[in-house]
């Protein structure tokens, strides 16, 4: 198992509210990456880091922020969480290159009531 | 658009006989293919890449097949067990674009019965 720990596993809050999603690595992977899954949809992208402070959007990035101060974490921030945003989000790491593959966290299930 | 597709959201087969899990794609500049399998509460795992210099790619039980000029790969899995009950996404890059480029389908639920 690559060393990805995800928190919180589980969180309700409610629509409007701000809520940070965290993503600790110790693998030392320059990239990380936070994906949402949703039925019917799959995996998308919403925001990737490939280095400290070195942030880009992925696919479905609007209503999302990251930050990323440490190699080690990567943290993801809903700044007025809406219902639409209520979702499975898995953390990701890589080296980054087209063919490494990327090691995925167990997830959090957010809920926005 | 969606740019990898796996039309089948479910199969179902018995334990000890062959999975097939089928993937196509439409953009041509994919050149790096790969299989994710996840079981439920957990993140995607890696299973099994191909490159487009190949058309097969082995890996004890789980064989990926590319026809490039279809456009479409699959996974074989011979024997499957139960517990290869799992979703299984498929994955296509561009082999120098990055992991950020890495597009994905939507999944395919396996069920393999005893």
């Amino acid at each position: 198992d690559a060393g990805i720990t995800q928190s919180p596993r589980h969180k309700v809050t409610e629509t409007g509210t701000p809520v940070t999603l965290r993503c600790h690595q110790t693998e030392n992977h320059r990239y990380m990456y936070w994906y949402r899954q949703d039925p019917g949809h799959g995996l998308r992208l919403i925001h990737y880091s490939y280095g400290v402070k070195d942030t880009d959007k992925g696919e479905v990035s609007d209503g999302y922020s990251v930050s990323r101060s440490k190699t080690e974490d990567f943290l993801l921030t809903l700044e007025s969480a809406t219902s639409s945003q209520t979702s499975v989000y898995f953390c990701a790491i890589s080296r980054g290159q087209g063919n490494s593959p990327l090691h995925f966290g167990n997830g959090t299930r957010l809920t926005v009531t | 658009d969606q740019q990898v597709k796996q039309n089948s959201p479910s199969l179902s087969v018995q334990e000890g006989r062959i999975s097939i899990l089928n993937c196509d794609y439409t953009n041509s500049m994919f050149d790096y293919f790969l299989w994710y399998k996840k079981y439920p509460a957990e993140g995607p795992t890696f299973l099994i890449s191909i490159s487009s210099i190949k058309d097969k790619n082995e890996d004890g039980r789980f064989t990926v097949f590319l026809n490039k000029s279809a456009k479409h790969l699959s996974l074989h899995i011979v024997p499957s067990q139960p517990g290869d009950s799992a979703v299984y996404f498929c994955a296509a890059a561009i082999d120098q674009g990055g992991s950020e480029k890495l597009v994905f389908g939507k999944g395919t639920k396996l069920t393999v019965n005893p």
